[in-house]
């Protein structure tokens, strides 16, 4: 069975610092990864993708991302946050088994502090 | 290019009437789509896949009965909740997955539904 685990339910942060959002998968089966951001609200806004090629990913607003498939993560990353930075981020895991289907880690709250 | 939109954006109905959401694949064909329902401060659950011109796949716990899906043409999904009670309140996200496309499937904005 296939499973997403963002490692962290809450990230706290002070604006301009560097932030990293965890995720790790399970999966036997060939993945494609993706990173949302939710505002409240709102709904889902893709930031990043990888679904072949080079391992690392850049996204919108500075976000990137690297596939490490030995270690299963897809760890979003930031060099320097922002107030507008803070909302609900979903890392997002892809596959056919079966038919298409993606399953959804829990979500990290980032907040950004000034 | 690849947009999903979704109609109502929110709807506010009594307890035990039916809605209709609609989700529209505006400039791609989907021949695949799928329902989300997200409650507050929660996650993405799949409720159900849907494919054009067949009954839909509807996951574990999901009362078919209840939540009905038709996938009519190749740019049209509805949803609809029938006898909506207040915990059927949440937010319903849907996607598509275009025809030409295997690995990436598009989100609609979501519809807000509150059952009083």
């Amino acid at each position: 069975a296939q499973s997403v685990t963002q490692l962290d339910s809450q990230v706290p942060v002070f604006e301009e610092a560097p932030v990293e959002l965890r995720c790790n998968y399970s999966s036997s089966v060939s993945v494609y990864l993706f990173w949302y951001v939710q505002y409240p609200n709102q709904g889902l806004q893709l930031l990043l993708k990888y679904l072949s090629g080079s391992t690392l990913v850049k996204g919108i607003n500075g976000f990137e991302a690297e596939f490490n498939k030995s270690q299963t993560s897809f760890h979003l990353r930031k060099p320097s946050v922002h107030i507008s930075d803070t909302a609900e981020y979903f890392c997002a895991v892809s596959s056919y088994t079966g038919g298409f289907k993606t399953i959804f880690g829990a979500g990290t709250r980032l907040f950004v502090k000034a | 290019g690849a947009v999903v939109s979704q109609h109502p954006s929110w709807v506010i109905c009594k307890s035990g009437t039916s809605v209709k959401i609609e989700c529209r694949s505006l400039d791609f064909q989907a021949t695949t789509m799928f329902w989300y329902r997200q409650f507050p401060k929660q996650s993405l659950m799949l409720m159900a896949t849907s494919n054009e011109g067949s009954k839909a796949t509807y996951e574990q716990g999901v009362e078919k009965d209840k939540f009905l899906i038709n996938h009519a043409s190749l740019t049209l999904s509805t949803l609809t909740v029938t006898s909506a009670h207040p915990e059927d309140s949440s937010f319903y996200i849907c996607s598509a997955l275009p025809s030409t496309v295997y690995n990436e499937q598009f989100f609609g904005p979501g519809t807000r539904l509150t059952v009083l």
